[in-house]
């Protein structure tokens, strides 16, 4: 089993659309969560960090469960530049911090 | 923002040649640097944890002496491909993170796509 697993997509919606993407991780020592996006061939650009209280960032909502160690990314009237690959990361802090990332998610907005 | 810059982007070589790829961080100094690589259609995936000034921690699986990073001060850290082959034709990422506080998130540079004929 993977330590980072996420939905496997790709997402087909249109715009305007609510697409909610979901992630569990394995490892309960797990401190901190975020959620990247990746551009085709692109590096990946930090989208927001994942806290146990929510957070929002205009469109974007994340959602972080440590009892089920479950993570969402909410994602708003979507727009055909939100197109890209989500990932979800877990930061394992008791070594060093070093991300894993889950495989990601492709989202494609169509008009 | 933090900054990272990886350099060169692309570099197409034949095999047997030895490949140096940059990574710095132009606007904070970055304790820690990552290495990843990334196949087609895949997750990143660590290569080696670089600290500034000390060895680096390679992950299970990754040859030092194929791969291998210098640390040199706190706002560029260097992984030479060595000996190239065929199959080390990747896309390679750095990432970096400033301070000891390992909840901070990584900046990753803008990755360097490797080709080897």
């Amino acid at each position: 089993r993977k330590e980072v697993e996420q939905d496997p997509g790709p997402f087909n919606v249109p715009e305007g659309a609510t697409v909610a993407f979901n992630c569990t991780y394995s490892n309960s020592a797990s401190q901190s969560f975020f959620w990247y996006r990746q551009d085709c061939r692109k590096e990946p650009k930090l989208l927001m960090s994942v806290y146990s209280s929510g957070n929002e960032d205009g469109r974007f909502t994340a959602q972080l469960n440590r009892a089920s160690q479950y993570i969402s990314l909410l994602i708003r009237d979507s727009k055909l530049s939100d197109s890209a690959t989500y990932l979800c990361v877990v930061n394992r802090n008791n070594q060093g911090g070093k991300l894993i990332f889950g495989q990601g998610t492709e989202l494609s907005v169509k008009p | 923002g933090a900054v990272v810059s990886q350099h060169p982007s692309r570099v197409i070589c034949k095999s047997g040649t030895s490949v140096k790829i940059e990574c710095r961080s132009l606007d904070f100094q970055a304790t820690t640097m990552f290495w990843y690589r990334q196949f087609p259609k895949k997750s990143l995936m660590l290569m080696a944890t670089s600290n500034e000034g000390s060895k680096a921690t390679y992950e299970q699986g990754v040859e030092k002496d194929k791969f291998l990073i210098n640390h040199a001060s706190l706002t560029l850290s260097t992984l030479t491909v060595t000996s190239a082959h065929p199959e080390d034709s990747s896309f390679y990422i750095c990432s970096a993170r400033g301070g000891g506080n390992t909840n901070q998130p990584q900046h990753f540079g803008d990755g360097t796509r490797l080709s080897i004929l």
